[in-house]
């Protein structure tokens, strides 16, 4: 049982470069999250998940994109990377019963 | 908008008691979340306060008064592997449990 995984765990990308970030979950959770951390700013939430096929907006969403296509697996995709998009990003999955999140090991993106 | 406030970092002693405050100033409330994070790691969930009261959970205990707009987290016998980050967190999405978090709180431990 891995929990919460995150692909890749480091990344440094060029101004104006695409990736996507992977993460996934052997837990069965309903809902999954994207959060970006930053020094000093607190964890912010990109886009969430409530099953798999759906996706909705958090409080800093643009510059980002997400898929669900399998409910285990959460995506997050940058189309045109920015500096301002340089940060620790985490995963995070919810079974439907619970109100804790559990996180991934996060992925730490530098944009140049 | 919304406001979560806590102490940026605060300083304790090995074997002592430490309580972190946290102020909200939200437009909804559901619940209260604190979670701990080491270091270069993933935040873990500690604790989630929806009534008004003391929740005990061994060495550490969470507050939480709706009225006052006001949480602490409690943590005695500190020790070492106690030095992390402490995140407060509003849930303001009901039952979607989505926390919209503090900038958290650095806490050290010395000996």
């Amino acid at each position: 049982n891995a929990g919460v995984t995150q692909t890749p765990k480091f990344r440094v990308l060029k101004t104006g470069q695409s990736m996507t970030l992977l993460c996934a979950q052997d837990m069965n959770h309903e809902y999954m999250y994207w959060y970006r951390q930053d020094p000093g700013m607190g964890l912010r939430l990109i886009h969430y998940s409530v099953g798999e096929g759906t996706t909705a907006k958090g409080e800093v969403p643009d510059g980002y994109n997400v898929s669900r296509l399998k409910k285990q697996n959460f995506l997050l995709g940058l189309e045109s990377a920015a500096p301002s998009q340089t940060s620790v990003y985490f995963c995070a999955s919810r079974g439907t019963a619970d109100y804790e999140q559990y996180f991934g090991p996060g992925t730490r993106l530098t944009v140049t | 908008g919304q406001n979560i406030d806590q102490p940026t970092e605060m300083t304790a002693t090995e074997g002592a008691i430490v309580q972190i405050n946290c102020t909200y100033q939200t437009s909804g409330f559901n619940g209260l979340f604190w979670y701990q994070q080491h270091a270069g790691e993933a935040p873990t969930f500690l604790s989630y306060n929806v009534l008004d009261g003391l929740e005990e959970k061994g060495r550490f205990s969470s507050f939480l008064s709706r009225s006052k707009g006001y949480s602490y987290l409690l943590l005695k016998e500190l020790q070492m592997k106690d030095s992390a980050s402490y995140l407060c967190a509003v849930n303001l999405s009901g039952g979607s449990y989505i926390p919209t978090f503090g900038r958290g709180t650095s806490l050290i431990v010395h000996p």
